[in-house]
């Protein structure tokens, strides 16, 4: 079973509001997570990386102010497209990294997000 | 900055052929991994590559990570329309997080 969940699965907002995306770890604490754009038949993009306690670093070109990024527990990271616009509609997949013995990434099933 | 440059970036071929996807980078990378992702779902790992010139086999595919550890490469022997994905190589950059190459979209007709 999936050891990452994100929710919603999929979601339709309007132009202009603002949608949040979840991110969970389920059966381990995952100090750092990352999330990652993916446009249709193209590759993952990395956007930022969300640490646990503190501030999400951003990868070039991602704006801050656009995509916050809360990462409130060692389960829990949020993405919150902010004032959404159709081009931000894309599949938006977090991930989690896994402390131990070579420090595991496991991956979210994903979230279709449709601004109309 | 590292870079994972992929190709093909599409393949349609039909069943029972086989096919090479590529993985190439100008940097030394520790290990490359090779995920392969259907529609609306997050990538699965197929395999991590560690050791210069090593090969590891999965069922009909077969990956190889070159000497220099800078290249990998994804052989699928008799394609079947089971194999039809989007097939990924990534790697950890120097900040530790890992970036993909750009992927390779495979169709296999039965």
């Amino acid at each position: 079973g999936a050891v990452v969940s994100q929710h919603p699965s999929w979601v339709i907002c309007k132009s202009g509001t603002s949608v949040k995306i979840e991110c969970r770890s389920l059966d381990f604490q995952a100090t750092t997570m990352f999330w990652y754009r993916q446009f249709p038949k193209q590759s993952l993009m990395l956007m930022a990386t969300s640490n646990e306690g503190s501030k999400a670093t951003y990868e070039q070109g991602v704006e801050k102010d656009k995509f916050l990024i809360n990462h409130a527990s060692l389960t829990l990271s949020t993405l919150t497209v902010t004032s959404a616009h159709p081009e931000d509609s894309s599949f938006y997949i977090c991930s989690a990294r896994r402390q131990g013995p070579g420090n595991t990434i496991y991956f979210g099933e994903g979230s279709w997000l449709t601004v109309v | 900055t590292q870079l994972l440059e992929q190709s093909p970036q599409f393949l349609s071929i039909q069943e029972g052929e086989n096919l090479t996807v590529y993985c190439n980078s100008s940097s030394v990378f520790s290990s490359l991994q090779w995920y392969r992702q259907e529609p609306g779902e997050g990538p699965v790992l197929l395999v991590t590559v560690v050791t210069g010139g090593e090969v590891k086999k999965l069922k009909r595919l077969t990956f190889q990570f070159g000497d220099a550890r800078k290249d990998s490469s994804l052989h699928i022997t008799a394609a079947q329309p089971g194999d039809t994905g989007l097939y990924l190589c990534a790697g950890y950059n120097q900040g530790g997080k890992l970036i993909f190459g750009q992927g390779t979209e495979l169709s296999v007709k039965p």
